[in-house]
């Protein structure tokens, strides 16, 4: 069965450097990845998804996550943080049935002035 | 189309009574997904449509709860006899039915319920 795996539940760094969210994935077939972003009492907002093609994909807001099948990971980075960046990210993988996703724990990013 | 709205936002409701909630999904969208998200946790699937079959249902999704999308389009999830472990965000989704599309889930805003 799949899982994912979020390392660190609370991740915290100044405004204008690097962020860096971690996730590991279990699955037997090839994985479709995703991370999502929510803000307070919203609801999820696709981040960027890989399904199959180049390893290193680019999502909005400057995101961008690469998939490594050695290490199983897909993790989130984002060259400089911005203060509105501040949200609970969740990763998350495609069930083998093809309709349900798998999420991560989430972890809560805290950007400082 | 303005993505996945869901009505109502916030419900508060006494411990016994039933709420139901409402699903619009993005129109051109035929499958269409519940999960609840409890506080510090990743959202967790409920159940799931294709059209209007629901073809799958999590063992979360005790006998108190029931979902139904009639006609294809919106959705609702009602829970009968609330339980204040059933306090929760309740959020739906929509992907349309078209490969390779079909695994990008268009999240709404979710319901929030608080059984007192």
């Amino acid at each position: 069965a799949q899982s994912v795996t979020q390392l660190g539940s609370h991740v915290s760094v100044s405004e204008g450097a690097l962020v860096l969210l971690r996730c590991n994935y279990s699955s037997s077939v090839p994985p479709y990845l995703f991370w999502y972003v929510q803000y307070p009492n919203q609801g999820l907002q696709l981040l960027l998804k890989y399904t199959t093609g180049a390893t290193l994909v680019k999502g909005i807001n400057g995101f961008e996550a690469e998939f490594k099948k050695s290490e199983t990971s897909f993790h989130l980075t984002k060259p400089s943080a911005h203060m509105s960046d501040a949200a609970e990210y969740f990763c998350a993988v495609i069930d083998t049935g093809g309709f349900k996703t798998i999420f991560g724990a989430g972890t809560r990013l805290f950007v400082k002035a | 189309d303005t993505g996945v709205s869901q009505d109502p936002r916030h419900k508060i409701t006494k411990r016994g009574q039933n709420v139901t909630f409402r699903c619009d999904p993005i129109s051109e969208h035929n499958r269409l997904y519940w999960y609840r998200q409890t506080l510090g946790q990743g959202p967790e699937f409920l159940t799931y449509f294709q059209n209007e079959a629901q073809l799958e249902k999590s063992r979360l999704l005790s006998d108190r709860f029931s979902a139904e999308r009639p006609k294809g389009s919106f959705s609702t999830l009602e829970i009968q006899r609330t339980e204040q472990g059933d306090s929760a965000m309740y959020l739906c989704a929509s992907s349309s039915g078209d490969r390779p599309n079909y695994y990008e889930q268009y999240f709404g805003p979710g319901t929030r319920l608080t059984v007192t």
